[in-house]
Parts: C-alpha cells; structure tokens; sequence
C-alpha cells in the first residue's frame, strides 16, 4: 500500500493566520482527500483532490477557507487560512489503496490560540 | 445520500473475549464497499478489514471479522479473542461505488479491553 508522509505533525497558530499542510505520496495516486476530525469525533471528509482540476469540496466547506493544491500525482497541500479556534482539530490526508484500503498520513495535529 | 450509524458510543470488553461493534449503513447504491478502521491514540488511521456489497463470504482478517448482513443493512465488526492493543477508536465506513471514491465515516465506538 502507498505510504504517506505529512507535515508539520502539530502546530499552534495563532488566529488570523493561515497554516499550510503537505501530504507526499510514494507512488502517484489520482486521488486525495482531505479530512477534518475535530475533538471527539469522526472523519469529515474537506474535499477530494484530482491533479490537474479543482479541489471537489463537501458541503460546508469552501475554497477560500480550505484552499487546496495538487500540483502533480504525488503531492498535495491544503490551507486552513484566517484560523479561529474552532478551527483546532486533527487534519488527515488520504488516498485509496489498491487492495481496497484506504491509507491515511499521520495526521496535523492543529491547535488555534 | 450515503449514511453511516454506529449506536455504541463506548464498549467494554474482558481480555481474552469476544466483542462485536455495530454498525449499520444506509446507500442508494447497488455496489458499494464496507470498511473498519482502528484509532489507536496516537491517532493514526490502520485499516482492519474489507466487505464489497457483492461479496458472498464474510471477510475475515486474522482476529477480525465483518458479520456482514446486506438485507439488514449492517456490517458488524467482530473482534475475537481481545488483547489490551485493541483499545481504540473504530470507525466504520462507507464507499459508493461511483466515481467519487470518497469514504464516508461514521461516528466510531470507544473499546476498552479490561485485562
């Protein structure tokens, strides 16, 4: 299955800014997604990331607040931009694996102060 | 819309024992595919086990089981023989089969194994 590097692992930012999350693949995959998992609770899925097109956002979320690139079939970063503190949570990238599974990277683990 | 209901918020289970997590899903999709998910507390998401809707057999992985009953629409999680590792977060969840490929996740269970 791929294995995913992300980064920073945690960060505590103060509110107003913006952070920038990077997820590299080992091997080039067509889709990424991003999830969002606030204290306690589950995976919500941001958006589904294709190289070469725009972000695909749920509902709920938008560009402006959750900008995302995907500059090639390894490589994607999503912004959490002019942060609050509801915006502390746990944010996971994704990709779907060949045998069925899903692998996740370790998570950014984010703190707004 | 694809749903995802997990009803047991927390579960405790004897070292040793079996413990079933419920799961049931909702899908206007006639192909779709089923997965469990461990969260250890260190937070990474470990990928357990598989069920495709057209699947005739239960899938079984090592200690894992997915008790899988289309007509009810439930994919219970069957974890036999409980080890103090298997203290978690699980999560359930769902694909449609169309060209999303999104996984949608439900709510999760709490399980502490008691040694």
């Amino acid at each position: 299955s791929a294995v995913i590097s992300q980064k920073p692992s945690r960060d505590i930012c103060q509110r107003g800014t913006s952070l920038t999350i990077q997820c590299q693949v080992d091997s080039q995959v067509t889709m990424m997604f991003w999830y969002r998992q606030q204290p306690g609770q589950s995976l919500t899925l941001i958006a589904t990331a294709n190289q070469g097109s725009e972000a695909t956002y749920e509902s709920g979320f938008v560009i402006d607040k959750f900008p995302i690139s995907r500059p090639n079939l390894t490589f994607s970063t999503l912004t959490v931009s002019n942060m609050s503190p509801e915006d502390s949570s746990i944010y996971l990238c994704s990709v779907a694996g060949q045998s069925y599974g899903y692998t996740f990277g370790s998570g950014t683990r984010l703190t707004v102060v | 819309a694809q749903k995802i209901t997990q009803t047991q918020p927390g579960m405790f289970v004897q070292e040793k024992e079996a413990v079933t997590l419920d799961c049931t899903y909702d899908t206007s999709d006639q192909s779709y595919g089923l997965f469990w998910y461990k969260q250890p507390s260190s937070g990474e998401m470990i990928f357990l086990i598989y069920q495709g809707s057209y699947d005739e057999q239960n899938a079984t992985e090592g200690r894992y089981s997915l008790n899988f009953q289309k007509a009810r629409k439930s994919a219970n999680l069957v974890i036999s023989a409980s080890q103090l590792g298997d203290s978690a977060m699980y999560f359930c969840a769902m694909r449609g089969m169309d060209s999303s490929y999104k996984l949608i996740f439900g709510s999760g269970t709490r399980l502490l194994v008691r040694p």
